[in-house]
């Protein structure tokens, strides 16, 4: 079946520092990849998405290339802000089911 | 536009207990999911609905009951409480066509 792995957490980070999280991802046909983000108390808000083989999704200065190659959708910022403290769930979706990663907690320090 | 409410925001039962968790939403989307969020183990997939009166079991069904007989309204039941049901539980709506799943805020269930 359909499954996602993200790299293992917590990730701490400094303010301004360069973010990577990886996602790989295993699937029959064509999915749409996504990710989530969640926010403290909150539910998950869609934070960008692809659709197709080498789309680039962005949103908020978070990018993720989907690389049919190589399976992933690696989520990445230049420079990330104490604001983007959060849990990130890569997902996939084929058919009407949405399959997620275990998500990463990022903790950006001032 | 309210989107996915979900209530009780917590709630607390003692095994054995039932209860059901409601899920609305008022965006007229086809589909409804219920998911399960625990740590380490992202979210899975407990009851979905493609359409009033449709349900199908997910990942992890076992436990737990749903109906379908509105649009608006998909409500998780939990017929017999048990400890390994302390989670956080989200339910989701999407339209036909659309991947973007839209999530209500999640309810935090302990079973004591």
């Amino acid at each position: 079946g359909d499954s996602v792995t993200q790299m293992e957490g917590p990730v701490t980070l400094s303010e301004e520092a360069f973010l990577t999280i990886n996602c790989t991802y295993t699937a029959t046909g064509y999915p749409s990849l996504f990710w989530y983000v969640q926010y403290p108390g909150e539910g998950l808000q869609l934070l960008l998405k692809a659709t197709k083989a080498d789309d680039k999704g962005s949103n908020k200065g978070f990018e993720a290339t989907y690389r049919k190659e190589t399976t992933s959708f690696h989520l990445e910022k230049g420079s990330v802000q104490v604001s983007d403290s959060a849990v990130y769930f890569c997902a996939l979706t084929s058919g009407s089911r949405l399959t997620f990663g275990e998500g990463t907690q990022l903790t950006v320090n001032p | 536009n309210a989107g996915v409410t979900q209530t009780p925001k917590f709630q607390v039962l003692k095994t054995g207990q039932s209860m059901t968790l409601q899920c609305a939403q008022d965006m007229n989307h086809e589909y409804m999911s219920w998911y399960r969020q625990d740590p380490g183990m992202g979210l899975r997939l407990i009851h979905y609905s493609v359409g009033a009166g449709i349900t199908d079991q997910g990942e992890v069904p076992n436990g737990y009951n749903v109906s379908r007989s509105t649009t608006e309204d998909f409500p998780l039941r939990l017929l017999s409480a048990a400890p390994s049901q302390t989670s956080v539980y989200f339910c989701a709506s999407r339209q036909a066509g659309d991947a973007i799943q839209h999530f209500g805020d999640g309810t935090r269930l302990s079973i004591l």
